[in-house]
């Protein structure tokens, strides 16, 4: 079975802190994924990666960045966290054509 | 640009019925493929099924089916026999089958209540 850990399920932070979300594959995937998911949004892709050192923006990048060094690998930072990324974030990962398989999510809180 | 669009509000359903959660789609790509995903009030999200544009067959996997009407852009989750662990908040998702842009837009959910 594939395996997406994400490193804490829950995760309470202060504002202006610089917070590190960490998720890992054991299935070699190319392709990785964060999003976050808020009540009544649905989940929204923040940053995606295909290849290892490889990055693409998604549809909520402000506020973010990702570091992907190695391949099994995907790595979420909050350059300085504010209020308003208070939420679920989920890590998933896949290759080629098969379903994300996804992490059991952080919840992040900031204060 | 792609969109899934889910509207009914929160859903009931006795034990052992079947119930269909709805979901239209958005896309101007002929090749794309459909998701269903299951997220427990723990968190995770669970794959349950999926649905090519191009398969002519409606997807099964267990209990779960898909009815896909294309020409209405319409891909619903059935499930039958509902058990009270199917309560969860249930989610569709569209992938243009476009090489490496493998991107999901997700719907914004559907939360199921399986009643005893």
């Amino acid at each position: 079975d594939v395996k997406v850990t994400q490193s804490s399920r829950y995760l309470v932070k202060r504002t202006g802190e610089k917070v590190f979300l960490e998720c890992v594959q054991d299935m070699d995937h190319e392709n990785m994924f964060w999003y976050r998911q808020d009540p009544g949004l649905g989940l929204r892709l923040i940053y995606f990666s295909y290849d290892v050192k490889m990055k693409e923006k998604g549809d909520i990048p402000e506020g973010y960045s990702v570091s992907r060094e190695k391949k099994e690998r995907f790595s979420l930072i909050l350059e300085s966290a504010s209020t308003n990324q208070t939420s679920m974030y989920l890590c998933a990962s896949h290759r080629g054509y098969q379903p994300q398989h996804f992490g059991d999510g952080t919840r992040l809180s900031i204060l | 640009a792609q969109k899934i669009t889910q509207t009914q509000p929160g859903m009931f359903v006795q034990e052992k019925e079947a119930v269909t959660l709805d979901c239209t789609y958005d896309t101007s790509d002929q090749s794309y493929g459909l998701f269903w995903y299951k997220q427990p009030s723990s968190g995770e999200m669970i794959f349950l099924i999926y649905q090519g544009s191009y398969d002519e067959q409606n997807a099964t996997e267990g209990r779960y089916s898909l009815n896909f009407q294309k020409a209405r852009k319409s891909a619903n989750l059935v499930i039958s026999a509902s058990q009270l662990g199917d309560s969860a908040m249930y989610f569709c998702a569209m992938r243009a089958s476009t090489g490496a842009n493998s991107k999901l837009t997700f719907g914004k959910g559907i939360t199921l209540s399986v009643r005893p």
